[in-house]
C-alpha cells in the first residue's frame, strides 16, 4: 500500500534552469496539493488540482510556476528560470474523493537547491 | 484568511516528562483541524484530526488534543512522552476555499526534543 511519491527527493538547479518535480498520489486518490516550505516556516499552500483540472492555484507565484496532474501520469510542479529564493522544500499530498476528502496524506518532499 | 499560530518554537522535555503544544486558529466559520508530526528524516505524518463532535479527539501513539470553540484552540497533549517522540509537530486548519479546495494552513511548527 504505497503511500504519496515524489521524486526527486534532492534536486540542485544553478539560477536560470528548470525544475521538475514529480508526485504520485496513494492508490485511488484523485485530488492532489502543493504546498512549499522555506526555512523556519511552516507549509505554504501552492496549489490544488485534480485529473486534467488546475481547481485552485491562489497559492501559485504568478510567474515562471505551473502544475499539471494528466490524465496519466504523475503530477508535476514545474519552475522556469529558477531563482536562490526558490530554495526549499516542496510537499505533495493526496486525498481521496468523498466524505475523507478534507485529509491529506503527505509525500517526503523534494527539497530544492539553488545555486 | 485563516492564520495558525503555535506558541512554541523549541520544546525541550525529559523523558516521562508531560507535553502540551500550544495552537491557535483564526478563521470565523467551521473548521477542521488537525496536528501532523514530521520525525527527523521522514515526510508529515497525520497524528489526529477534529471534523465535529467530541472536542477530545484521541490519535496514534498515545497523543490526543482538545478543540475549544470558545478559545479558537486546539492544543496537543501527551501524558509521557518519549525519546521517540522527538520530531517536529505541526498544527494545521482547513476549510472550504470557496475556490473549490481544502486548502490546508499551517502554523509554523514546532520542534519537541525529548532528552533520554
Amino acid at each position: 500500500n504505497a503511500g504519496v511519491m515524489q521524486n526527486p527527493r534532492h534536486l540542485v538547479r544553478r539560477r536560470g534552469q528548470e525544475a521538475r518535480l514529480r508526485c504520485s498520489p496513494m492508490k485511488g486518490h484523485s485530488h492532489v496539493y502543493w504546498y512549499r516550505q522555506l526555512p523556519e516556516e511552516g507549509l505554504k499552500f501552492m496549489v490544488y488540482l485534480q485529473k486534467e483540472n488546475i481547481i485552485d492555484e491562489s497559492g501559485m507565484p504568478k510567474e515562471r510556476f505551473s502544475a499539471e496532474f494528466p490524465k496519466e501520469g504523475p503530477s508535476i510542479l514545474r519552475i522556469q528560470q529558477v531563482v536562490r529564493g526558490d530554495s526549499a522544500a516542496y510537499f505533495c499530498a493526496s486525498s481521496p474523493s468523498g466524505l475523507e476528502s478534507d485529509t491529506q496524506y503527505f509525500g517526503p518532499g523534494t527539497r530544492l537547491t539553488v545555486l | 484568511a485563516q492564520s495558525v499560530s503555535q506558541h512554541n518554537h523549541h520544546v525541550i522535555l525529559s523523558e516521562a516528562a508531560s507535553l502540551e503544544l500550544g495552537c491557535n486558529y483564526s478563521y470565523g466559520g467551521t473548521v477542521n483541524l488537525f496536528w501532523y508530526v514530521q520525525y527527523p528524516g521522514q515526510h508529515l505524518q497525520l497524528l489526529l484530526k477534529y471534523f465535529s463532535g467530541d472536542p477530545l479527539v484521541k490519535g496514534i501513539k498515545g497523543f490526543e488534543a482538545e478543540f475549544i470553540k470558545s478559545k479558537f484552540s486546539f492544543n496537543l497533549r501527551k501524558p509521557s512522552v518519549q525519546w521517540s517522540d522527538t520530531a517536529e509537530y505541526f498544527c494545521a486548519v482547513n476549510a472550504y476555499s470557496g475556490a473549490g479546495s481544502y486548502q490546508l494552513t499551517f502554523g509554523k511548527g514546532t520542534k519537541l526534543s525529548v532528552i533520554p
